[in-house]
């Protein structure tokens, strides 16, 4: 089993609809997961932070933990071709950081 | 977050012949990570660079193959030696930011690296 496991996508919503990302992690004494932006030819840009079960907003973005389950998701409200991208989660367990393989996100106008 | 700048941004080496690249950040870390990405792929950490010590490579990689310099507490290099073009890839140095375990992690601009 995978340290971090995402669903590859590609991920296709029309603009203005709701992107649900995925992600499971297998350890459960994971203590930080992130969300990270990458465009293509561009390196990862944190877009996201959680640290404790539940729903922490950030504008059109949300993300969702749950530690029990070992599942972490990003919500994008509203989304927007400019959020076309690979979007990585990534888990810390005292400072080692275990990244998926991305699920690649296409908004259509 | 840290600002972390990489140099060179890209090159196209031969076969054979080494790169060095340098990642600068605008402060102070303990630790600093090299990382490459190889097209259509995920993240593979390649070391560990902590001053004043050795580097810790993952498991994959070796020090004759990706030495790494960590002279101090803001700067790196990680070499790739001896290239063929299963090196092309895009080379990451990474920094956390913060003081708890609830550290974020930063990447530089990246360098894409081609060997023909």
């Amino acid at each position: 089993q995978k340290e971090v496991e995402q669903n590859s996508g590609p991920l296709s919503v029309p603009e203005g609809a709701i992107a649900s990302l995925n992600c499971t992690y297998s350890d459960r004494g994971s203590q930080s997961f992130f969300w990270y932006r990458q465009y293509s030819g561009k390196s990862p840009e944190l877009i996201m932070s959680i640290y404790s079960n539940g729903d922490k907003e950030d504008g059109r973005f949300t993300a969702q933990l749950n530690k029990a389950s070992q599942y972490v998701s990003l919500l994008i409200r509203d989304s927007q071709p400019s959020d076309s991208a690979t979007y990585l989660c990534a888990v810390n367990l005292n400072n080692d950081m275990r990244f998926g393989a991305g699920t690649r996100l296409t908004v259509k106008p | 977050s840290a600002v972390i700048s990489q140099k060179p941004s890209r090159d196209i080496c031969q076969r054979g012949t080494s790169l060095t690249i340098q990642c600068q950040v605008d402060s102070q870390v303990t630790m600093m990570f090299w990382y490459r990405q190889q097209p259509g792929q995920s993240l593979t950490l390649i070391a560990t660079a902590n001053q004043g010590s050795e580097a810790t490579y993952e498991s994959g990689f070796v020090i004759d193959k990706f030495p790494i310099s960590r002279p101090n507490l803001t700067f790196s290099t990680l070499t790739v030696s001896n290239m063929s073009p299963e090196d092309s890839s895009i080379y990451l140095c990474s920094v956390f930011s913060g003081g708890s375990s609830y550290n974020e992690q930063f990447f530089g601009p990246g360098t894409r690296l081609t060997v023909l």
